[in-house]
């Protein structure tokens, strides 16, 4: 079946410092990868897809690569700031019509002054 | 354009009782699905429903657990006689039924359910 693999948190940062949170999956077929984002107390925020090879999607200085030869989708950014503190999930949804997402256990990140 | 709602956005109920989660999709929207999560993971898919039909039901528990979405209304997740381990945040999520965001899913902010 599918799943989707992220590195385990929390990860902790100052302010400004480069991120990589590292996600990968096993999927048949070739499915649509995303990011989300959860602020405390809250719901789940698209913060960027990619649906085919070597898409990169963007968002908010954010960015991942979908990588089918190494099935990794790393989120990345170039420079963090504290208002980013939240917990970032790695999700992919299958080939063909509207179905499930599977996503990975979610990774805290902490950015400090 | 309101997101997606759900409400209550917090339950408090005793083992044994029934917990009715409401879901009302973006507008536009004709596809929702329920995901649970339980502290400190990820979501786990439980439904995923279109108006009046069940699509793929493969996470729900076989005991307890039901949705529906009618014709008209909200979509319903129902668990009946809970029990300390339903404690969790249910999220919904939905999407369209055509155009270039079908594979995007759009959540809402969760229902936390806590059984005593």
């Amino acid at each position: 079946g599918n799943s989707v693999t992220q590195m385990e948190g929390p990860v902790t940062l100052s302010e400004e410092a480069f991120l990589t949170i590292n996600c990968t999956y096993t999927a048949t077929g070739y499915p649509s990868l995303f990011w989300y984002v959860q602020y405390p107390g809250e719901g789940l925020q698209l913060l960027l897809k990619a649906t085919k090879a070597d898409d990169k999607g963007s968002n908010k200085g954010f960015e991942a690569t979908y990588r089918k030869e190494t099935t990794s989708f790393h989120l990345e950014k170039g420079s963090v700031q504290v208002s980013d503190s939240a917990v970032y999930f790695c999700a992919l949804r299958d080939t063909g019509t509207a179905s499930k997402l599977t996503f990975g256990t979610g990774t805290r990140l902490q950015v400090t002054l | 354009n309101a997101g997606v709602m759900q409400n209550p956005r917090h339950l408090v109920r005793r083992r044994g009782q029934e917990a009715r989660l409401r879901c009302s999709p973006m507008k536009g929207h004709s596809h929702v699905y329920w995901y649970r999560q339980l502290p400190e993971e990820g979501l786990k898919f439980m439904v995923y429903l279109q108006k009046e039909n069940i699509i793929d039901e493969s996470g729900m528990p076989k005991e307890r657990f039901s949705a529906e979405f009618p014709k008209e209304g909200p979509s319903i997740l129902r668990i009946q006689q809970v029990v300390r381990g339903d404690s969790a945040a249910y999220f919904c999520a939905s999407s369209p039924l055509s155009g270039a965001s079908t594979d995007t899913q759009y959540f809402g902010p969760g229902t936390r359910l806590t059984v005593l």
